[in-house]
């Protein structure tokens, strides 16, 4: 596997289920985020993690729960969802490097719809 | 209040001719903008970067510049190819030691064979 990935990459679930996403990164990459992406809107940034630190919280409900055991690992854990959850999520990873701005490197993202 | 805007939801140009994808920004501490190309099923992809130091940045094809006057840049496709037809972003970013990008909406560019 190389770059970014992401499982599952389609999620059926009801409100009152409990579902994980996964997100993996092989680019040797110490920040990893999580965005959200609503038909016609922005992409949102939801979480970031810097060397497994949280370190960015943009004021997401407590439904979603971010997990970062390593920095090459990162889960969203849901729970309770609302139909208006239903969106694209996705992950992304970013080299921190003093000084230099790097890019960051999206997984193909896990489409969530909750019923 | 979106901080990043791409007014133009879609886009349709002639295979050939040059695509001009427009982005508008409000925060005048943005000192880094990128753009992603995004098609469907996939994750969005690293296009092209420039640095508030610079007008203008090019990589083959694609070249962006920016007025940092008026708060614009913008991405030129030239020739536009129908593999062009995506989703593309614009995103901004405060600070080259930032971890955080501001995005737009996104365009919607296809490219007519």
């Amino acid at each position: 596997e190389t770059g970014v990935t992401q499982t599952p990459r389609h999620l059926v679930m009801g409100m009152t289920n409990k579902k994980s996403l996964k997100c993996e990164q092989h680019l040797g990459h110490n920040a990893m985020y999580w965005y959200k992406q609503s038909a016609k809107k922005p992409l949102e940034l939801m979480f970031v993690y810097n060397f497994k630190e949280q370190t960015e919280n943009n004021s997401v409900p407590s439904r979603f729960s971010p997990e970062c055991p390593n920095s090459s690992h990162l889960f969203l854990h849901l729970h309770t969802l609302q139909p208006e959850d239903s969106a694209l999520y996705l992950c992304a990873s970013k080299a921190l490097a003093g000084g230099a701005f790097n890019e960051q490197f999206f997984g193909p993202g896990t489409r969530l719809t909750v019923l | 209040d979106q901080q990043v805007k791409q007014n133009s939801p879609s886009l349709s140009v002639q295979e050939g001719r040059i695509s001009i994808l427009n982005c508008d920004y409000t925060n005048s501490m943005f000192d880094y903008f990128l753009w992603y190309k995004k098609y469907p099923a996939e994750g969005p992809t690293f296009l092209i970067s420039i640095s508030s130091i610079k007008d203008k940045n090019e990589d083959g094809r694609f070249t962006v510049f920016l007025n940092k006057s008026a708060k614009h840049l913008s991405l030129h496709i030239v020739p536009s190819q129908p593999g062009d037809s995506a989703v593309y972003f614009c995103a901004a970013s405060a600070g080259a030691g930032s971890y955080q990008l501001t995005f737009g909406k996104g365009t919607k560019l296809s490219v007519i064979p």
